[in-house]
């Protein structure tokens, strides 16, 4: 296992396109996280999975955003007519039930034109 | 709301400073407290996962303390290191569910 992989690295878009997210995270990890980190602030919750559910979704995730984690296993993060305030790093990490630390990807970052 | 500052926000030290960050988070419903180190191009690393109060850990030169009852936690780096730089972020959670980050310590180490 070599840790979260989150793909692409990059992701430059034009505004109002869609773009969608992957995230593979540690095999054994049943908790998958999604964050978002803009320019001098720090990693902003946006939702949480364990195993296929969904248990929490962030206010700051507008309607324009859905993420999934069909079988359990890799997550994907959808943002529809994609918007300039959308640019940032997109992080996924996941964990074995929240204890212990979580395990970081080393993002996507999207730049919205 | 719940909210994590971080102190100082950036530090720029020489090679052999020794150096310290403070986390101040809600001293209520506290669970956990986690710091990470940020590299850049890098995923953030799991330093230290604190939750108790009084406690204190250490990874080589890196240690960290914590008081859940006035709600800070304080990073130390002994004779900091170019290798050293990089974002710290210290992060807040009151149960399993989600981490709250504070906006990060960013330190410059100078040979």
């Amino acid at each position: 296992d070599t840790g979260v992989s989150q793909n692409p690295r990059h992701k430059i878009t034009k505004r109002g396109q869609n773009v969608t997210f992957r995230c593979d995270p540690i095999s054994e990890h049943n908790r998958l996280y999604w964050y978002r980190q803009t320019l001098g602030q720090g990693p902003e919750f946006l939702t949480y999975f364990q195993n296929e559910a969904q248990l929490e979704k962030s206010r700051l995730l507008s309607d324009r955003f859905s993420a999934e984690r069909p079988k359990g296993s890799f997550s994907t993060l959808e943002i529809q007519r994609t918007e300039q305030g959308d640019s940032a790093m997109y992080l996924c990490a996941s964990s074995f039930s929240g204890a212990n630390g979580y395990t970081f990807g080393s993002g996507t970052r999207l730049t919205v034109v | 709301i719940l909210n994590v500052e971080q102190s100082p926000q950036s530090l720029h030290v020489q090679e052999g400073d020794s150096t310290n960050f403070t986390c101040s988070f809600p001293s209520s419903n506290f669970y956990a407290l986690h710091w990470y180190r940020w590299e850049t191009a890098k995923s953030p690393e799991a330093l230290f996962v604190m939750t108790l109060n009084g406690d204190e850990k250490k990874k080589g030169r890196i240690s960290a303390t914590l008081n859940t009852k006035e709600g800070y936690s304080y990073l130390y780096i002994k004779g900091s290191q170019p290798e050293d730089s990089a974002t710290y972020l210290c992060a807040f959670s009151a149960n399993t569910d989600k981490l709250i980050f504070g906006t990060g310590t960013r330190l410059q180490v100078f040979p």
